[in-house]
């Protein structure tokens, strides 16, 4: 059963470009969330769909940053234009839905903007 | 807000040494807990999990947690790591609407 999917592992980029990240979640599972994670600001909740609707954008730090999910097996987490203090490790997670069932994480992008 | 507290942001143990790493939520209502651990370099995993019955809850690699409602806390244990059990450990909480809070973590580094 492949879990999270996540691409890609390591994107480099200079400032001012746009980068584009992508996940897929696991099959059947209809909540997924997008974290950031930096060693000074520790795990971020970014913004988190369920039923493929944005349900909570409010951790998405400014308009650079949006988030879509066209289907319940695609999203993706776009920075326009990047900054250098966007450099984090980028996870996506995705759930069943239900209070007990546990996020699964997928391997996370590394995100290096110079 | 909800919110989790992991008041141990660092510890260093040596092999053999009993582990506990505290864990407190502000939230009154019913609540699912998780402990998550992250290995250097790689992503979350989730080591066990309480939802309801007992609470005291098992999980992978030889932990274990203690749901305490009275003291809003879900402990994590483990009566001898390794040095394998370096990593980042994360509690969570997740609340009706199916959010998840994360603690800001508390590092591992057991010394072989």
């Amino acid at each position: 059963d492949a879990g999270v999917i996540q691409s890609p592992r390591h994107e480099v980029t200079e400032m001012g470009q746009e980068v584009t990240l992508r996940c897929k979640p696991i099959s059947g599972h209809n909540s997924l969330f997008w974290y950031r994670q930096t060693m000074m600001r520790g795990l971020e909740l970014l913004i988190y769909f369920n039923n493929n609707v944005p349900i909570d954008d409010s951790g998405m730090p400014e308009d650079r940053f949006s988030a879509k999910m066209p289907n319940a097996s695609f999203s993706t987490l776009k920075i326009q234009p990047s900054e250098p203090r966007d450099s984090a490790v980028y996870f996506c997670a995705s759930s069943l839905g239900t209070g007990s069932s546990p996020l699964h994480f997928g391997n996370g992008t590394r995100l290096t903007v110079t | 807000a909800q919110s989790v507290s992991q008041h141990n942001h660092h510890v260093i143990l040596s092999e053999a040494a009993s582990l506990e790493l505290g864990c407190n939520y502000s939230y009154g209502g019913t609540v699912n807990l998780f402990w998550y651990v992250q290995y250097p370099g790689q992503h979350l995993q989730l080591l066990l999990k309480y939802f309801s019955g007992d609470p005291l809850v098992k999980g992978i690699k030889g932990f274990e947690a203690e749901f305490i409602k009275s003291k809003f806390s879900f402990n994590l244990r483990k009566p001898s790591v390794q040095w394998s059990d370096t990593a980042e450990y994360f509690c969570a909480v997740n609340a009706p609407g199916n959010q998840f809070y994360f603690g800001t973590g508390t590092s591992l580094t057991v010394i072989p």
